[in-house]
């Protein structure tokens, strides 16, 4: 079975500085899916990147980009130049060619002014 | 909708109780799926749609436990007989299709349950 695991239950970082969020799975599939979301205190979870297996470019979205591991099972998230509009929840997800996402359990981010 | 919406947004319910929460996904959306998080905790899969039918009901904590959706769009969790660790958020998502399509999720509603 797929397993996405987060080892950092919470991170800081200081305002414009960098930060990076790590996320590993476990699957035995080739094509697949990978997610960052991020889930602000409205609870509301909001897509931050999404990565195709196959592509082997990462993907970024303006201050995000993530570092994509395909033989590692490795999938990090890197926010640069941090805002406090940062801080939130990070949820690292995985999704096959079905439909059931798998998330791992979060890490929360601090921004410090 | 621009957007996936819920309803409503809280609940407090005593023990005993049935409740339900509604979920309006984004016009056009076939697809849609709830999830539940408990306090700490990641995303737990309950249900997923494919327009009006649920190919996949796994999830489902116990039979305590119902969802439908009428007319390809709207959808309702039916929880009977609360319990006090059915507790959590109650998240609902949609996507244009299944797949590997980018599933956009609504705010939940947080169910407390005295």
């Amino acid at each position: 079975a797929q397993t996405v695991t987060q080892s950092q239950p919470e991170m800081s970082v200081q305002e414009a500085e960098t930060v990076t969020l790590s996320c590993t799975y476990d699957t035995s599939e080739s094509d697949y899916y990978l997610f960052w979301y991020k889930q602000p205190p409205s609870r509301q979870m909001i897509l931050v990147i999404r990565q195709e297996a196959y592509k082997q470019q990462n993907a970024t979205e303006n201050r995000f980009s993530v570092n994509f591991q395909k033989a590692a099972k490795s999938f990090s998230l890197k926010i640069s130049d941090s805002q406090l509009g940062d801080a939130a929840m990070y949820f690292c997800a995985y999704l096959s060619g079905t439909y059931k996402y798998i998330f791992g359990t979060g890490t929360r981010l601090k921004v410090l002014a | 909708g621009a957007g996936v919406s819920q309803s409503p947004s809280n609940k407090v319910t005593e023990k005993g109780k049935d409740v339900e929460l509604r979920c309006d996904p984004i016009s056009g959306h076939t697809a849609l799926y709830w999830y539940r998080q408990s306090l700490g905790q990641g995303l737990e899969f309950l249900i997923y749609f494919q327009g009006n039918s649920a190919p996949d009901k796994s999830g489902l904590p116990s039979d305590r436990f119902s969802a439908e959706r009428t007319g390809g769009s709207v959808s309702t969790l039916t929880i009977q007989r609360t319990q006090q660790e059915d507790s959590a958020v109650y998240l609902c998502a949609s996507s244009r299709g299944g797949g590997g399509d980018t599933q956009y999720f609504g705010p939940g509603t947080r169910l407390t349950v005295l």
